[in-house]
């Protein structure tokens, strides 16, 4: 299947400092990816659709000047938590979809990030 | 999107199979049913979806009722690694619609 691949894997930070989680297609154009969040014992909830070369459109609650999203390219999206905090801990998961109608969506293996 | 209702939790046997069910009865005539599962600390790995006929891959079989207001995927001969969480998500096929999680299955595979 279509490979998207996430780095880091694991990134620890300290408070007031910003992170860049990098998701990438590996072998497929990606016109739209998507940003979930999984906090400990809980399902993925979706953060942001992110589209290339326009605004990324942001789910309700979700505060689109801390999460930033850049799709630059058709191949690369990536997702900057901005002044990080410790609840801002999380698992950050990334998907995208290779075609349209029902083919299905793949996702990347996730970067756990821990604010200290 | 229409919402699934799904058990929290199941226990299966090593070897025996494995039938997750899924609720989905305000589902709508253009969404497909998809099934992902997601391993302890992984993302989420695609396993099978389908329109309104049965499917079968080399991972599971997905069956679908005929009024297609539910569904079961079946993991036919369950390993201790088919251990995880089993999502069902309902989703049109129109443009670049997102997955939407619910609380999905944990199922535990036991020895």
């Amino acid at each position: 299947g279509a490979v998207v691949s996430q780095h880091p894997s694991r990134v620890i930070c300290k408070s007031g400092t910003s992170v860049k989680i990098e998701c990438r297609s590996l072998d497929f154009q990606a016109t739209t990816m998507f940003w979930y969040r999984q906090f400990p014992k809980k399902s993925l909830m979706l953060m942001a659709t992110s589209n290339e070369g326009s605004k990324a459109t942001y789910e309700q609650g979700v505060e689109k000047d801390k999460f930033l999203i850049n799709h630059a390219s058709l191949t690369l999206s990536t997702l900057t938590v901005t002044s990080a905090h410790p609840e801002d801990s999380s698992f950050y998961i990334c998907s995208a979809r290779p075609g349209g109608g029902d083919t299905e969506a793949f996702f990347g293996q996730g970067t756990r990030l821990t604010v200290v | 999107d229409a919402k699934t209702t799904q058990p929290p939790s199941m226990d299966c046997a090593e070897g025996r199979a494995a039938n997750l069910p899924c609720n989905h009865s305000t589902i709508s005539g253009n969404e497909y049913v998809y099934w992902y599962r997601q391993i302890h600390s992984q993302g989420p790995q695609y396993i099978i979806h389908g329109l309104k006929n049965n499917e079968t891959n080399e991972m599971a079989s997905l069956i679908i009722t005929e009024d297609r207001k539910s569904s079961t995927l079946i993991l036919p001969h369950a390993t201790l690694r088919d251990t995880a969480v089993y999502y069902c998500i309902v989703r049109g096929n129109s443009g670049n619609t997102p997955l939407v999680f619910g609380k999905g299955t944990r199922l535990s595979v036991i020895a």
